[in-house]
């Protein structure tokens, strides 16, 4: 158990709907970091934020957006699903506010657009 | 494009052989590698880590090796092991960790 909680776990959705995935850091942990992971492919970085503050941004859509709370749980909402869309989307965090350091995922939610 | 390439996406290696990972990159920015390992229904995990001063980490039974002037780098384990057997990422590191596709290591006895 890295300390990282993702929810939800799965999820089923249609096509043109929106979603939020929740992430959870380990405790003391300040940077959060979404990847997404599609079949076949590796790891996408998608956005990083760290104490509340965006401070990287990957390969992510307009359609998707994110951010970090007070608490330091983050949200990514993704709109306007599309097929293509369907991945395991993964959050990480570490305690550096770069990479610079190990980061520990969460298990991941499954996505799937229908 | 893809800036860190693992281009075999599957090993097969006996127990208590050597396997040995590779992995291709194209950003000379990276400053650092990583190698993280998956087993399936889990995240990602930290393996070993070098720094790019540096052509030669080992942390047990696992050894990266860095070759700059080739922008490549490989894992070693050695002895393999059953409990070995995932899927092995290489990561490049500046301000952001650049996965690559992956490579999936099955250790039989």
């Amino acid at each position: 158990d890295s300390g990282v909680t993702q929810t939800p776990k799965h999820l089923i959705t249609a096509t043109g709907q929106r979603v939020t995935l929740r992430c959870s850091p380990r405790s003391g942990d300040l940077s959060v970091y979404w990847y997404q992971q599609s079949l076949d492919q590796g790891l996408q970085f998608l956005i990083h934020y760290y104490n509340g503050e965006e401070r990287a941004k990957g390969n992510i859509l307009e359609r998707f957006s994110a951010q970090q709370f007070p608490d330091l749980h983050s949200e990514l909402n993704l709109s306007s699903l599309e097929l293509g869309d369907s991945a395991l989307y993964f959050c990480a965090s570490s305690v550096a506010p770069n990479a610079r350091d190990t980061i520990y995922f969460g298990e991941g939610s499954w996505l799937t657009v229908v | 494009d893809q800036q860190v390439k693992q281009n075999s996406p599957s090993l097969s290696v006996q127990e208590g052989r050597i396997s040995i990972l590779n992995c291709d990159y194209t950003n000379s920015m990276f400053d650092y590698f990583l190698w993280y390992k998956k087993y399936p229904a889990e995240g990602p995990t930290f393996l070993i880590s070098i720094s790019s001063i540096k052509d030669k980490n080992e942390d047990g039974r696992f050894t990266v090796f860095l070759n700059k002037s080739a922008k490549h780098l490989s894992l070693h384990i050695v002895p393999s092991q059953p409990g070995d057997s995932a899927v092995y990422f290489c990561v490049g590191g500046t301000d952001k960790l650049i996965f690559g596709t992956g490579t999936r290591l099955q250790v039989f006895p």
